[in-house]
């Protein structure tokens, strides 16, 4: 069965710094996704960066980036200059197989940024 | 484009009672998928739709029941609701399904059960 482990329950980041928020996971389908979501607590979850299994090169998306490591099994986020409005959860999903839309999600990490 | 709506935004039942909530994709999406958000159990996956038809299933109990109409919009109904049904319910629409589809979240209908 598909497993995604965030073992960081929360962080913290000075202003302008990078960090790195940790994510592995487990499965034995040779063909799947992987995303990173943002949860501010308006509860709404914002999609950041997803990142194909087949895919050769790490994802970025302004900000953040993906650092997968696939011999590994993991898949962290990394965010440069943080800034204070990155406080928030943030969930690492998984989407296995070619088809369908059913995720599962690491159980989150709580980033806080201080000024 | 507006995003994924999801109403009623808040809402307060007591034990016994069912409820339905509504998602209204993104326009153009054919998919959407429910998840359940608690403290104890994070996020878990419910339910998925595409093209009215209901494509993956997750472990819930048959009390949880979702739709899809013909105009991609969703509902999602629980019946005789207890105490743990209380949650943050999350839909999410995507254009299609598969490897590259991403999946866009609306704001979620919290749902508290006294």
């Amino acid at each position: 069965a598909q497993k995604i482990t965030q073992t960081q329950p929360g962080m913290f980041v000075q202003e302008k710094e990078a960090v790195t928020l940790d994510c592995t996971y487990d499965t034995s389908d040779p063909s799947y996704g992987l995303f990173w979501y943002k949860q501010p607590s308006s509860g709404e979850m914002i999609f950041l960066i997803y990142q194909g299994s087949y895919d050769q090169q790490n994802a970025t998306e302004g900000r953040y980036s993906l650092n997968f490591q696939k011999a590994r099994k993991s898949a962290n986020l990394v965010i440069s200059a943080s800034q204070l409005g990155d406080s928030a959860m943030y969930f690492c999903a998984m989407r296995e197989g070619e088809y369908g839309n059913k995720l599962v999600f690491g159980a989150g990490t709580i980033l806080r940024v201080k000024s | 484009k507006a995003g994924v709506t999801q109403t009623p935004r808040y809402l307060i039942k007591t034990r016994g009672q069912q409820v339905t909530l509504s998602c209204s994709p993104i326009s153009g999406h054919r998919s959407v998928s429910w998840y359940q958000q608690t403290p104890g159990q994070g996020l878990q996956f419910l339910f998925e739709y595409f093209s009215e038809t209901q494509r993956n299933k997750g472990n819930f109990p048959g009390r949880f029941s979702g739709r899809q109409f013909s105009n991609s919009r969703s509902e999602m109904n629980v019946s005789t609701l207890e105490l743990g049904d209380s949650a943050l319910y999350l839909c999410a629409s995507s254009s299609r399904t598969g490897p590259f589809s991403v999946l866009t979240f609306g704001a979620g209908s919290r749902l508290t059960v006294l």
